[in-house]
């Protein structure tokens, strides 16, 4: 069955450290999305891709980048890990572009900067 | 970017019907509601999705009424397992319209 995956599920990393987080996905969907999800609170967008070599920014992209080298696969970097990107980080794809077409989640990474 | 607002938790009782509103008083016309269902310690996963009128599938029924500043998430006859995040999202689709609000926490009692 086709599926997103992430990886890895939990992280413990120091502060200043570079950290790459993985999400793959086997529907082969065009539209891949990183979130942020901090305690009690909604989820919040890192960065988006609609195609391989197409990255934007979301609405918190300050201290992370990706890169899109295939359908596949959308790694997210933290380039200098900060304490307050303390957080639980979800992945997600979907097909189509327009209209919030379904979006399907990965089961997140669970991230801690000490 | 239309904003959301949603309460921020319901209490029901199993077997009920729950009905969650969501306003958006700045909907754009072509911007699509849609709802989405979240777990302790899992992703969000997709419940509905409508522009006008009613919708409704085997999950829920989705209410819009004529001026689309609001919207009703319909779960009927709700047990246990329904307890659980809701979150409503307004946009096109396009940019930046990814924007999960807070969300409202539903705890359904036995």
């Amino acid at each position: 069955d086709a599926e997103i995956t992430q990886s890895p599920r939990h992280k413990i990393t120091e502060t200043g450290r570079q950290v790459t987080l993985a999400c793959h996905q086997t529907w082969n969907h065009n539209n891949m999305f990183w979130y942020r999800q901090d305690l009690g609170h909604g989820l919040r967008l890192i960065h988006y891709s609609y195609g391989v070599q197409d990255t934007n920014k979301g609405e918190v992209s300050d201290g992370y980048s990706v890169s899109r080298s295939n359908t596949e696969d959308l790694p997210l970097t933290l380039e200098s890990a900060a304490s307050s990107q303390t957080s639980v980080y979800f992945c997600a794809s979907s097909n189509l572009a327009g209209s919030l077409n379904e979006q399907f989640f990965g089961p997140g990474t669970r991230l801690t900067v000490l | 970017l239309a904003k959301t607002t949603q309460p921020i938790s319901m209490d029901s009782y199993e077997g009920q019907e729950v009905n969650i509103t969501c306003s958006h008083n700045n909907i754009a016309t072509n911007d699509y509601i849609t709802w989405y269902q979240q777990f302790p310690s899992q992703g969000p996963r997709f419940i509905i999705q409508g522009y006008k009128t009613k919708v409704t599938n085997e999950v829920a029924s989705l209410f819009i009424p004529a001026d689309r500043k609001s919207s009703t998430l319909s779960l009927p006859r709700v047990s246990l397992s329904d307890t659980a995040v809701y979150y409503c999202l307004v946009g096109d689709g396009y940019g930046q319209n990814f924007v999960f609000g807070p969300g409202t926490r539903l705890s359904v009692l036995p």
